[in-house]
């Protein structure tokens, strides 16, 4: 247990679908991250919110929308998903500042788009 | 182009040193080399994180060259539970926008 919770843990939706992805974190860090996990390629970074602002963009095309109301909760609005965005979607928190930081990651959304 | 690079897999057995090293070229001054490891089915968990020199903890050490260059994760003495996936994070110019994971290693630990 890492203190970083995601709901739901699996879930199948077609093309034409809305679903959302959520993130609680129980740690009182302030930065919270959504990364993407492809079979056989490293993680990549989608999005960073830092005190619930924002902060990065790593060009992720607009079907995916994410949504930070408080910096104890993260959501990832998903809307018209391709095949290819079939993965494992983590997130993870950190406490920014101070020069080092560890980030905690939940155990995963594996997302299928059929 | 920012680019952090692992081998793919390592083969070891138990009560052996186990050493995997990340190589970041463009890494600079300030940024920090942090190691995760990976069991399936789970999010990464922090190992390790340094800066320079050497760092070590209850479960592993860090070497880092006095170049930058390259990363060194040590595992003393593994067991079959130490069977995962290991990734080398830089946080490449001290921004949190520049995270680039490794690509990973696959490491296989032999009774």
């Amino acid at each position: 247990e890492t203190g970083v919770t995601q709901t739901p843990r699996h879930l199948v939706m077609g093309m034409t679908n809305k679903k959302s992805l959520k993130c609680e974190q129980h740690l009182g860090h302030n930065a919270m991250y959504w990364y993407k996990q492809s079979a056989k390629k490293p993680l990549e970074l989608m999005f960073v919110y830092n005190f619930k602002e924002q902060t990065e963009n790593n060009s992720v095309p607009s079907r995916f929308s994410p949504e930070c109301p408080n910096s104890s909760h993260l959501f990832l609005h998903l809307h018209t998903l391709q095949p290819e965005d079939s993965a494992l979607y983590l997130c993870a928190s950190s406490q920014e500042g101070g020069g080092t930081y560890e980030q905690y990651f939940g155990p995963g959304t594996r997302l299928t788009v059929t | 182009l920012a680019k952090t690079t692992q081998p793919i897999s390592m083969d070891s057995y138990e009560g052996q040193e186990v050493n995997i090293t990340c190589s970041h070229n463009n890494i600079a001054t300030n940024d920090y080399i942090t190691w995760y490891q990976q069991f399936p089915s789970q999010g990464p968990r922090f190992i390790i994180q340094g800066y320079k020199t050497k760092v070590t903890n209850e479960v592993a050490s860090l070497f880092i060259p006095a170049d930058r260059k390259s990363s060194t994760l040590s595992l003393p003495r593994v067991s079959l539970s130490d069977t995962a996936v290991y990734y080398c994070l830089v946080e490449y110019g001290g921004a949190t926008n520049k995270l680039i994971f490794g690509t990973g290693t696959l490491l296989a630990v032999q009774p």
